[in-house]
């Protein structure tokens, strides 16, 4: 099925560790994005990228490095991990008009 | 900053009863919201959106209706099913350059009763 696909689904990592989690995207879509969500949180932007070549921080980009691949791909990587990055991360997808996004199903990490 | 928020955290309807979940939003430079649906476990899913030069859409069995003199938003289920149990979300398009970029809110939990 068309979509967003994530790996991995569930992570564990310990303080300091590094990792990167993996999008991608087969609507030819041109912009893509990872948010985070936290308990009783909304979506919070941690960085985007409008085209195949160009990546800009959203709202909390601290602590995070992206990777635009390729037009399918978008990857975001924890260089070291902190408890504070225990979160559940979405990646999304969107053409250049409207029509909002669509998301990949989640990756939950857990950092101790 | 710009913030989009919910009224209520939560809300528990009957079954076969109308929903009607609302948001406030702040940006009145905001031209473009959604509402996504997230079931436990799961991405936000796109049920309805709307342009800032219209008051009203409908979908099935949804509506949105945005009142921009007051920046509210708001999403009515008609008839709602047990399978409306989610989190909703409004969602605010601000406009950067050439991507889309959406401020969401914290979630409004529907919960129906048998």
């Amino acid at each position: 099925n068309a979509g967003v696909t994530q790996t991995p689904k569930f992570q564990v990592l310990k303080t300091g560790q590094s990792m990167t989690l993996q999008c991608a995207q087969d609507m030819n879509h041109n912009s893509m994005y990872w948010y985070r969500q936290d308990p009783g949180m909304g979506l919070r932007l941690i960085y985007y990228s409008a085209s195949e070549g160009t990546t800009d921080k959203g709202e909390v980009p601290n602590g995070y490095n992206v990777s635009r691949l390729n037009k399918r791909e978008f990857s975001l990587r924890l260089e070291s991990a902190a408890p504070s990055q225990t979160s559940v991360y979405f990646c999304a997808s969107s053409e250049w008009v409207l029509y909002g996004y669509t998301f990949g199903s989640g990756t939950r990490l857990t950092v101790v | 900053g710009e913030s989009v928020g919910l009224h209520l955290p939560t809300l528990s309807v009957q079954e076969g009863d109308n929903s009607i979940i609302n948001c406030a939003y702040s940006n009145s430079a905001s031209d473009y919201f959604i509402w996504y649906k997230q079931e436990s476990g799961k991405g936000p899913q796109f049920i309805i959106d709307i342009r800032s030069n219209m008051d009203k859409r409908q979908g099935q069995r949804v509506t949105v209706l945005l009142n921009k003199t007051v920046k509210h938003l708001s999403l009515q289920i008609a008839a709602t099913q047990p399978g409306d149990s989610a989190v909703y979300f409004c969602a605010e398009q601000i406009s950067s350059g050439s991507a889309r970029q959406l401020t969401f809110g914290s979630g409004t939990q529907l919960t129906v009763l048998p």
